[in-house]
């Protein structure tokens, strides 16, 4: 299973850009690449998902190189708000079934 | 609101008693999905359901007993749980039960095993 590795936590302030890369060394070919955000005391929301290149929606853009080893989530010019914790998931089917790996998640905190 | 809810939002219990979670989603997905998160430790996926049929058990103790009585609400029956069975038990469901499927969780489940 794709094993993803994420920084524990970042620090930012208002107005930046931040990037927050995972890396998957071991994904698979029909895997795809998504990202969550979670706030204390809710579950996670869909922020982004990708499968190459890259990926922009209103909130972020999704970066992936052409090995898809790795994968940057990059949100413009953050807010307060913005503080939460980011996941990294990689998931595609697998023989005998569906299989999901999140990663630890990176704690960002934005400051004023 | 994310159209995924679960009862109660909070449950303290010992370890010889049974209890259920409850998870309804109202979104018209087909499938859904048993999440647990410890502190300092990733979501860890327990079931998938979809359409109704368990797909996915991730060598989870059979302490814990999943029940999906239909596409909209899922069950997680709990009895002899341990101390380190506490943890936030989410719910989330997705059109269909695949990693290109936008997954909308519930607010989860504070358990508590005492």
């Amino acid at each position: 299973l794709a094993k993803t590795t994420q920084p524990i936590s970042m620090d930012s302030y208002e107005g930046q850009e931040v990037n927050i890369t995972c890396s998957h060394n071991n994904i698979a070919t029909n895997d795809y690449i998504t990202w969550y955000q979670q706030f204390p005391s809710q579950g996670p929301r869909f922020i982004i998902q990708g499968y190459k290149t890259k990926v922009t929606n209103e909130v972020a853009s999704l970066f992936i190189p052409a090995d898809r080893k790795s994968s940057t989530l990059s949100l413009p010019r953050v807010s307060l708000s913005d503080t939460a914790v980011y996941y990294c998931l990689v998931g595609g089917v697998r023989t005998g079934g569906f299989k999901t790996i999140f990663g630890a998640g990176t704690r960002l905190f934005v400051k004023a | 609101e994310t159209g995924v809810t679960q009862t109660p939002r909070h449950l303290v219990m010992g370890m010889t008693n049974k209890k259920s979670l409850k998870c309804e989603q109202h979104l018209g997905h087909n499938a859904m999905y048993w999440y647990k998160q410890s502190a300092k430790k990733p979501l860890e996926l327990m079931f998938v359901y979809n359409f109704k049929e368990q797909t996915e058990n991730n060598s989870v103790p059979s302490r814990f007993s999943p029940e999906c009585p239909n596409s909209s609400h899922l069950f997680l029956h709990l009895h002899t749980l341990q101390p380190e069975d506490s943890a936030l038990y989410l719910c989330a469901s997705s059109q269909l039960a695949g990693a290109s499927y936008e997954q909308y969780f519930g607010p989860g489940t504070r358990l508590t095993v005492t």
